[in-house]
């Protein structure tokens, strides 16, 4: 596996159930990130982790929550979602923030549609 | 609030003939700017950035983008589209936060069509 990775990719859940999203990078970053991709709306950062400290966290409500157990993996994990929530669940990672070679890459994305 | 404009939904330009996608930005400072593209059921691929140095900025696939201070834009530009460009365009600034670290700040995305 090159880059980085998302599973599931697709994710179809009801309101009560509890599931969660993982990511994992083969760059050797150490920041990670998550975004939320809806239709006609700019992407919106939700977490960032950098050495598996979160650092920005975007007013996300708590039925999003996060995990980085190293600097390898990121998960998302979800409970008691609405049908708002559904959208596509992009995974990200950099090398350490605050460096001018800024670029990120990104995984594949989860698409969740919450029911 | 320092962000990213992109004001054309979708862009549409015969196979062949040179395309431009739009973007102005509003920063403090000097800007660092990036462009991604988006395949479909794919994340986002980073295509190139300006940090500092020359206003013409080489990046993946034969695309470039024009830096311009004056009139505060980025715009990604390649000579000779292919209708396997046809994806989802994606400005973005680096913005500091609060805690001191940064993030991207990105728009809301350039539809390009490119026609056989």
């Amino acid at each position: 596996e090159t880059g980085v990775t998302q599973t599931p990719r697709h994710l179809v859940m009801g309101m009560t159930n509890k599931k969660s999203l993982k990511c994992e990078q083969h760059l050797g970053h150490n920041a990670m990130y998550w975004y939320k991709q809806s239709a006609k709306k700019p992407l919106e950062l939700m977490f960032v982790y950098s050495l598996e400290e979160r650092v920005e966290n975007n007013s996300v409500p708590s039925r999003f929550s996060p995990e980085c157990p190293n600097s390898s993996h990121l998960f998302l994990h979800l409970h008691t979602l609405q049908p708002e929530d559904s959208a596509l669940y992009l995974c990200a990672s950099s090398q350490a923030l605050g460096t001018e070679s800024y670029e990120q890459y990104f995984g594949p994305g989860t698409r969740l549609t919450v029911t | 609030a320092q962000s990213v404009a992109q004001p054309e939904d979708q862009v549409n330009v015969a196979e062949g003939n040179p395309l431009t996608v739009k973007c102005t930005y509003s920063v403090s400072g000097n800007p660092y700017l990036f462009w991604y593209v988006q395949y479909p059921n794919r994340g986002l691929q980073f295509l190139l950035k300006y940090i500092t140095g020359d206003n013409l900025v080489k990046g993946s696939y034969g695309f470039e983008a024009e830096f311009n201070k004056s009139q505060t834009s980025f715009h990604l530009k390649k000579p000779s589209a292919l209708v396997s460009d046809s994806a989802l365009y994606f400005c973005a600034v680096r913005v500091l936060m609060n805690t001191g670290f940064q993030k991207l700040v990105f728009g809301t995305g350039t539809r390009l069509l490119v026609s056989p």
